[in-house]
């Protein structure tokens, strides 16, 4: 079962635009998220995050939006920039877990940014 | 600060061979976290120590995988007689709080 879902596999933005990922998840356990992004050849680079207490998170370009009622968290990237293009995955942590730090992926969104 | 290192980057073996992977975590990290990535998927969790101690397998972890992490600093993962299910990505991360997890580059294991 997939309790964590990226249900859009690709997204392409002109550069200078909005990039909008899209999560959504079903336990409503998950008291913590994450976002990170990910180049060919490297591990996955830990972006932003937010608490299941918050539903806003912001830094520089990034913005986490959570909402709780819908199971439903987002990624506003702005403004867009070509050094964005990576693959971006969700996470989650818990519910399994939470204690020591889980994390349950989605299945990730390759962001493409064009100059 | 290093990152976390992995190593062998890629390694190629044959169906029924066993394979051991090498993590190397930020220094000072007591977390210890191994993933696994397959094509168009993202990580899955496999297991956790603190420390030396492994608090926690998945069970995607069949009895032919076996990590350890016997002085609380690097960590190894074996999986003997290797199937062509097993190539993946592996990935390793390691933290000190319970909220951050800092992965290596990987070790894509291809079984022939």
């Amino acid at each position: 079962d997939q309790q964590v879902k990226q249900n859009s596999p690709s997204l392409s933005v002109q550069e200078g635009r909005i990039s909008i990922l899209n999560c959504d998840y079903t336990n409503s356990m998950f008291d913590y998220f994450l976002w990170y992004k990910k180049y060919p050849a490297e591990g996955p680079t830990f972006l932003i995050s937010i608490s299941s207490i918050k539903d806003k998170n912001e830094d520089g370009r990034f913005t986490v939006f959570l909402n709780k009622s819908a199971k439903h968290l987002s990624l506003h990237i702005v403004p867009s920039q070509p050094g964005d293009s990576a693959v971006y995955f969700c996470a989650a942590k818990g519910p399994q877990g939470a204690s020591y730090g889980k994390l349950t992926f989605g299945q990730g969104t390759i962001l493409t940014v064009h100059p | 600060d290093t990152g976390v290192s992995q190593n062998p980057r890629h390694k190629i073996t044959k169906r029924g061979q066993n394979v051991t992977f090498r993590c190397d975590p930020i220094s000072e990290h007591n977390r210890l976290y191994w993933y696994r990535q397959t094509l168009g998927q993202g990580p899955e969790f496999l297991t956790y120590f603190q420390n030396e101690a492994q608090l926690e397998k998945s069970r995607l972890l069949s009895d032919r995988f076996s990590a350890e992490r016997p002085k609380g600093s690097f960590s190894t993962l074996e999986i003997q007689r290797t199937e062509q299910g097993d190539s993946a990505m592996y990935l390793c991360a390691s933290g000190r709080e319970v909220d951050e997890q800092f992965f290596g580059p990987g070790t894509r294991l291809t079984v022939l």
